[in-house]
């Protein structure tokens, strides 16, 4: 089993939507969580950081739930520019790299 | 700024030719580290290192090599290219941040091994 799973889709939803992406991660040592986006050909960039008490920023709202080992990223009101790859990301422990989701796809159209 | 510089953008090798990856940040960041992504496998760890003199192998380290004489250098080896080794390569430092780490990612290697 991969260390971190992502619904691959893609998702394609019209303009104003509400989408949500899952991820699950198989180490519960893991202490840091959070969402990358990649625009096609791009690299990735920090989205943002999935905290256990759950934090939003704008449009965007991530949850963690350590007990089911899982983390969700909710973008509300789409738009054409959120199109692009959401990689789902963990970090084992102090001193280690991150792990990386193979990444959901989302195409919004108008 | 810089940031993460990464160099070459292309490059295309027989397979058996050698050749390295340069990375350099100016970012004073401590860790930094090497990911491929292939088409549907996203991104894989090769290589990372946590600060000058200290480096570990990642989830497929096969096939390279990594040091870190710097703290601003990472360079990656590949020894004698492969098909296999066809990929884009990106390079990344970060730091922590509140707890958790920002990876700066350079803008990628599009290498080609025939």
């Amino acid at each position: 089993r991969k260390e971190v799973e992502q619904d691959p889709g893609p998702f394609n939803v019209p303009e104003g939507a509400t989408v949500a992406f899952n991820c699950t991660y198989s180490n519960s040592a893991s202490q840091s969580f959070f969402w990358y986006r990649q625009d096609c050909r791009k690299e990735p960039k920090l989205l943002m950081s999935v905290y256990s008490s759950g934090n939003e920023d704008g449009r965007f709202t991530a949850q963690l739930n350590r007990a089911s080992q899982y983390i969700s990223l909710l973008i509300r009101d789409s738009k054409l520019s959120d199109s692009a790859t959401y990689l789902c990301v963990v970090k084992r422990q102090a001193g280690t790299a991150l792990i990386f989701g193979k990444g959901t796809t989302l195409s919004v159209s108008s | 700024n810089a940031g993460v510089t990464q160099t070459p953008k292309f490059q295309v090798l027989k397979t058996g030719q050698s050749m390295t990856l340069q990375c350099a940040q100016d970012m004073n960041h401590e860790y930094m580290s090497w990911y491929r992504q292939d088409p549907g496998m996203g991104l894989r760890l090769i290589h990372y290192s946590v600060g000058a003199g200290i480096t570990d192998q990642g989830e497929v380290p096969n096939g390279y090599n990594v040091s870190r004489s710097t703290t601003e250098d990472f360079p990656l080896r590949l020894l004698s290219a492969a098909p296999s080794q066809t990929s884009v390569y990106f390079c990344a430092s970060s730091y922590s941040s509140g707890g958790g780490e920002k990876l700066f990612f350079g803008s990628g290697t599009q290498l080609s091994v025939l």
